[in-house]
């Protein structure tokens, strides 16, 4: 089975603060996502790699950045956190353009 | 770009009433198409997927998806309900390389 872990499950940060998500994959796929998940907006697309050290803007890529220095690593930064990034984000990845397996989530809450 | 329309926000129905959950996507050609589940406290995980072949699709715990073409929709569809499909389901369609998810349906089943 497909295992996509992720850093946290809850996190609180304070408003400025520098923030990192991270993402593991264990099953070797080149692509890798972060979505963040809102109600009433469903899932929206930040970032996404295709191998590593590479990275493509999705649809709502302000406030963020990725590194993927690693192939089965795929981390989020918000380099300032803002209260309006209070979300849930969701990381997964995909064996080319096969169906994504997610990770659990995590929940950031910035105060 | 793709986009996809789930028109039902929140549905809510007894055990062992049917279920079909609206899709549509917004323009032809060759598509891609996935219905994903996240139930509650859970990761999202995939329920079915169409690439081709046979329009109704089977998909796990007694779900099926059709895929009509003309109409631009790949409606989801249970024929009983249970309690334990309480849960937020998604649409999506692959655009590239990417999942382009609609704004999620919540599905609540009372006993």
């Amino acid at each position: 089975d497909v295992k996509v872990t992720q850093s946290s499950r809850y996190l609180v940060k304070r408003t400025g603060e520098k923030v990192f998500l991270e993402c593991v994959q264990d099953m070797d796929h080149e692509n890798m996502f972060w979505y963040r998940q809102d109600p009433g907006l469903g899932l929206r697309l930040i970032y996404f790699s295709y191998d590593v050290k590479m990275k493509e803007k999705g649809d709502i890529p302000e406030g963020y950045s990725v590194s993927r220095e690693k192939k089965e690593r795929f981390s989020l930064i918000l380099e300032s956190a803002s209260t309006n990034q209070t979300s849930m984000y969701l990381c997964a990845s995909s064996l080319f353009s096969n169906e994504q397996f997610f990770g659990p989530g995590t929940r950031l809450t910035v105060l | 770009a793709q986009s996809v329309s789930q028109h039902n926000h929140h549905v809510i129905l007894s055990e062992a009433a049917s279920l079909e959950l609206g899709c549509n996507y917004s323009y032809g050609g060759t598509v891609n198409l996935f219905w994903y589940v996240q139930y509650p406290g859970q990761h999202l995980q995939l329920l079915l997927k169409y690439f081709s072949g046979d329009p109704l699709v089977k998909g796990i715990k007694g779900f099926e998806a059709e895929f009509i073409k003309s109409k631009f929709s790949f409606n989801l569809r249970k024929p009983s309900v249970q309690w334990s499909d309480t849960a937020e389901y998604f649409c999506a369609v692959k655009d590239t390389d990417k999942l382009i998810f609609g704004t999620g349906t919540r599905l609540q089943v009372f006993p």
